[in-house]
């Protein structure tokens, strides 16, 4: 089954606890991404990925680190947490076209931070 | 960058029918469609391309007007079952050819018997 997938689902910790959030896809799809959802704000990209070793900032990336090391994994790092950055995050692909292929998403991630 | 959707809010009765905008300041290339139901991820409706092209999905349809940098979704005799947060998405080509696709902030849909 093709699918994004994410863990942990759910992650109480405290501040300044270094985490990270996994995420991995079997499409062999080119682009990943990760976002945060907050209420009001829709959902607003941190990171992105056109393929592996090569990323780029979204427009909330203050605070997080990501990796492309292989194709199929984007793992989204969070070096000290912030409460912040208390938010459900959704990591999501979709293949590499002009325009006109769709995004996958991930189940998500609700993160607490104490 | 983010495209602005509205009504924020809609709350219809089973049957009626609703109209969500979406704009956006940059020039649009694609705007992808998407509905999230409370609790779950987003699942994609729909893609539309430049052209001012239509497209339809059950009796959820939009269309895509790149002069004014608009598209709107609309869903006609509304179901219980089209209840959710509705997102439009915009592509921004960024350099070495990157394709940055970005959310509006969600209108959410309430439909009751």
């Amino acid at each position: 089954e093709a699918q994004v997938t994410q863990n942990p689902r759910y992650l109480i910790t405290v501040t300044g606890k270094k985490l990270t959030v996994t995420c991995s896809q079997n499409m062999n799809h080119e682009y990943m991404s990760w976002y945060r959802q907050d209420p009001g704000l829709g959902l607003r990209q941190i990171y992105y990925s056109m393929n592996v070793e090569v990323t780029d900032k979204g427009d909330v990336p203050e605070g997080y680190k990501v990796s492309r090391k292989e194709k199929r994994n984007f793992p989204l790092i969070l070096e000290s947490p912030s409460p912040n950055q208390t938010s459900l995050y959704f990591c999501a692909s979709r293949s590499a076209g002009w325009f006109s292929n769709e995004q996958f998403f991930g189940p998500g991630t609700r993160l607490t931070v104490l | 960058q983010q495209p602005v959707q509205s009504p924020q809010a809609v709350i219809l009765r089973e049957g009626e029918d609703a109209v969500i905008n979406c704009s956006s300041s940059k020039a649009l290339y694609s705007v992808h469609w998407y509905r999230q139901k409370h609790g779950e991820a987003p699942v994609f409706l729909m893609i539309l391309l430049k052209g001012g092209e239509q497209k339809g999905h059950e009796k959820i349809s939009a269309s895509f007007n790149e002069k004014k940098q608009q598209s709107s979704l609309y869903l006609t005799a509304s179901q219980l079952s089209y209840s959710g947060t509705y997102f439009c998405g915009t592509v921004i080509l960024r350099p070495q050819g990157a394709q940055k696709l970005v959310f509006g902030q969600g209108t959410r849909l309430t439909i009751n018997p």
